[in-house]
Formats: C-alpha cells, structure tokens, sequence
C-alpha cells in the first residue's frame, strides 16, 4: 500500500524559533497534500491542502503566515511553525491523495511538537 | 458543509465480545465514507471505505461497516474485539475536496 512518512516524529524548540515538518510520499505521486493539526484526545482539525507548485488553500482561523506550507514536488510538502509559541505544541499529521484514486488519501505517522 | 457525528466518546468492550461503533453523517450528495483507526501517538490507518455498491463493506482486521441511506449511518462492527483493538476510532465524511473527521470514539478492552 501507499506509504506516507513524516520527519520529524517529534520535536521540542523554544518559544520564538521555527521548525519545519517534512511529509514525504514514499511510493506513489501525491499531486495533493493536507496537513492536520490534533489536539489532546480531539479530532484531526484540517489546516491547509496543498496542490504540487501552487500556493496551499488554508482553512478559516489558520494563520498563513504562522504555518507556512510548500509543496514543490510530487512527493515532498512541508509545513513551517513560524516564530512558534507553546500553544503551537500539537500533533500534526500529514496525508497524500493518490492522483490515481482521487477520495483516498493515505495519512503519515504524525509529529509532535513541543514549544517551550 | 458536510459533518460526522460519532455520538459515543468512549466505550468499554470487553475482550471476545461483539462490537458496534455508531457514525452518522450529514452531506448533500453520495457520500464517500471512512473509518480510521489511530492508536496512542500514531497516526491513522485506513480501516475501511465505502464509495458506491454494496453497501456492506468488509476491512481489515476483521471490521466491517454498513452504510445506510435513510438514516445518514455508516455504523462500524466488529464479532469478536482482541485487546490489540483498543484504539480512537474515527468516522469521515469526503465532500468539497477535502475529509471531514467526527471526534472519535476511544475503544477500551477489558479482560
């Protein structure tokens, strides 16, 4: 089956720094991906979908400018907490859509972040 | 805008038992239908889906789910629960590009 991975699983960064979260699609071409955001014991919270070489679509209330998202290539999209905070500090998953099988998408294994 | 309801937060089941997780959905057109499974820090794993046809579907690990027209559900089951299935389940709905999750239903095993 299709595999999504996710570098890092976890991190920790002080408050004011950035991180980058790569989502990778390791097998299969992933013209779309989306970036989800859980919180404690909560349901997946859609963030933003990203088409390869176009500027991502974001959600109402998510800030664009905080989670800065680029997909430049049809396995790689990353997601970028500017300046983070501790309430930056969630789960955050990542999933691909086959071009192949346009409702299906196949989820990466999480990261979680820490700000402190 | 499409919606999942998953009226159950958290149910015990006890191990060799039957199992049935409630989903109901609400979306304007054919709805395409999922259940995930995700365990403690992990991320989701596709358990099933329906698209069209048959509306009883077949998953892995021995799950199933029916979809039902009339009343918006899409209620999962399983004969026989084993310990490994203590897990958040979750419920989705795609429609407008884009998956819409209910909160989930955690599945406690008990001996």
């Amino acid at each position: 089956g299709a595999v999504v991975s996710q570098h890092p699983s976890w991190v920790i960064c002080k408050s004011g720094t950035s991180v980058k979260i790569e989502c990778r699609s390791l097998d299969f071409q992933a013209t779309t991906m989306f970036w989800y955001r859980q919180f404690p014991k909560k349901s997946l919270m859609l963030m933003a979908t990203s088409n390869e070489g176009s500027k991502a679509t974001y959600e109402q209330g998510v800030e664009k400018d905080k989670f800065l998202i680029n997909h430049a290539s049809l396995t790689l999209s990353t997601l970028t907490v500017t300046s983070a905070h501790p309430e930056d500090s969630s789960f955050y998953i990542c999933s691909a859509r086959d071009w192949t099988l346009s409702y299906e998408q196949y989820f990466g294994p999480g990261t979680r972040l820490t700000v402190t | 805008a499409q919606s999942v309801t998953q009226p159950d937060i958290h149910i015990t089941v006890s191990e060799g038992a039957s199992l049935e997780l409630r989903c109901n959905y609400s979306y304007g057109a054919t709805p395409y239908l999922f259940w995930y499974v995700q365990s403690p820090g992990q991320g989701l794993q596709l358990l099933l889906k329906y698209f069209s046809g048959d509306t009883l579907v077949q998953g892995i690990k021995g799950f199933e789910a029916e979809f039902k027209r009339s009343q918006s559900s899409f209620n999962l089951r399983k004969p026989s629960v084993h310990w490994s299935d203590a897990a958040e389940y979750f419920c989705a709905v795609f429609g407008n590009e884009k998956l819409t999750f209910g909160t989930g239903t955690r599945l406690t095993i008990i001996p």
